[in-house]
């Protein structure tokens, strides 16, 4: 089945410790994307991707980071510096990069709880 | 900044009762995506929008895109309480090219 999946699903983390919640597509899609989800809230863009080897800060990048050395994969890092981790991180991909058209597919989604 | 707004919030119907859901954007847009949430999922696309004064259907569901491209509405036709979810409107950042800008979405609970 082609699609994106997100690991973990839940995942507890004690304050001043670095996670990386990662994902993984095999839709051969250029472009990937973080968002943060909270409750009540839109998504709002975290990092994105267009290309292996480039990415982007979105509007909430600070206290996160990302990698993007292979097309299929793009892991997101909560650091200890971001103030407020917990939430719903959600990871998507769209066809092309560039382009606004392009229809965006979801991971399920990482519930991240800081304890 | 751009502003992509949803109005309301919250929506609670009975079963057979329609559902509308608006979103307005601070700027003009190439294009207007929807999106729905199920409760406890994540985001799955449902259509996409370009043409001013577009109107789609996808059965029960209805999208128009305002002539001025700037707003759009769902219209929900008779509710089911599989319709419950979350619903987001998007458009893209500057007006066309840029990355998606989600709408804070319409929670639509269905009563039985």
């Amino acid at each position: 089945d082609g699609g994106i999946t997100q690991s973990p699903k839940y995942l507890f983390r004690k304050e001043g410790q670095n996670v990386t919640l990662s994902c993984e597509q095999n839709l051969n899609h250029d472009a990937m994307y973080w968002y943060r989800q909270d409750p009540g809230q839109g998504l709002r863009l975290i990092y994105y991707s267009q290309i292996v080897n480039d990415f982007q800060k979105g509007d909430i990048a600070e206290g996160y980071s990302v990698s993007r050395e292979k097309k299929e994969s793009f892991p997101l890092t909560v650091t200890s510096a971001q103030k407020n981790p917990t939430a719903f991180y959600l990871c998507a991909s769209s066809i092309g990069s560039g382009s606004s058209y392009n229809e965006q597919f979801f991971g399920p989604g990482t519930r991240l709880t800081v304890l | 900044g751009q502003q992509v707004m949803q109005i309301p919030q919250y929506q609670h119907v009975q079963e057979g009762e329609d559902f509308t859901t608006y979103c307005n954007s601070s700027t003009t847009l190439s294009n207007i995506q929807w999106y729905k949430q199920r409760p406890g999922g994540h985001p799955v696309f449902l259509i996409q929008l370009v043409k001013s004064g577009e109107v789609k259907k996808q059965k029960r569901l209805t999208f128009q895109f305002g002539e001025a491209k700037k707003n759009s509405s769902l219209h929900i036709t008779a509710t089911q309480t599989t319709d419950v979810g979350t619903y987001f409107c998007a458009g893209p950042e500057g007006g066309s090219q840029g990355n998606l800008i989600f709408g804070k979405g319409t929670k639509l609970s269905v009563k039985p």
